[in-house]
């Protein structure tokens, strides 16, 4: 089964509006990664994060680990369409995927 | 386009036949990766070559999933006696320098599964 949890499954959101998604394991992991799917497509790295607490910026997405290094988020501000997708987290020390959070984005 | 190529995109096969995928990597790229993937849920892991040595396949979903990577460079992943349940996208990604857990994943587009 997968190792890391994330949620929530499927966010609906406005077009220009803010959300998160979490990614949350049970033990402490060495690192952590993003990556988006595009619908019909295949996962797309997005980010790699190593360090207690860090924090990384790509335009209007930002990508946080916890103190712990046992759970990220991804937050997206002001949503475009181009957002559309599901976005994963991976621990790839643990070779484990998340199930991931669809987006929808309404105009 | 990420440079990891599979082949076929898509396999429509009976239940009961053997099918075989085939990944051919980024050239410098020294890691492989072999991923399943359903409707709804991230990819599951597999198995996952160093070079050609293969040093994790205990996820091999049963004794009928085989991968080889013969000289480090391209990769099979066979199904024998194929169920209706092994349906799915079989996706291979690969990576540079690094260990299991180091460095970003490069995905192709994968390999279409269906078992009729």
């Amino acid at each position: 089964g997968q190792q890391v949890m994330q949620i929530p499954q499927y966010q609906h959101v406005q077009e220009g509006e803010d959300f998160t998604t979490y990614c949350n394991s049970s033990t402490t992991l060495s690192n952590i990664q993003w990556y988006k799917q595009r619908p019909g497509g295949h996962p797309v790295f997005l980010i790699q994060l190593v360090k207690s607490g860090e924090v990384k910026k790509q335009k209007r997405l930002t990508f946080q680990f916890g103190e712990a290094k046992k759970n990220s988020s991804l937050h997206i501000t002001a949503t475009q369409t181009t957002d559309v997708g599901t976005y994963f987290c991976a621990a790839p020390g643990e070779l484990s995927f998340g199930a991931g959070t669809t987006v929808t984005v309404r105009a | 386009d990420t440079g990891v190529s599979q082949n076929p995109r898509h396999k429509i096969t009976k239940r009961g036949q053997n099918v075989t995928f085939r990944c051919d990597p980024i050239s410098e790229h020294n890691r492989l990766y072999w991923y399943r993937q359903t409707l709804g849920q991230g990819p599951e892991f597999l198995t996952y070559f160093q070079n050609e040595a293969q040093l994790e396949k205990s996820r091999l979903l049963s004794d009928r999933f085989s991968a080889e990577r013969p000289k480090g460079s391209f990769s099979t992943l066979e199904i024998q006696r194929t169920e209706q349940g092994d349906s799915a996208m079989y996706l291979c990604a690969t990576g540079g320098e690094g260990g299991q857990g180091s460095g970003k994943l490069f995905f192709g587009s994968g390999t279409q599964l269906s078992v009729l």
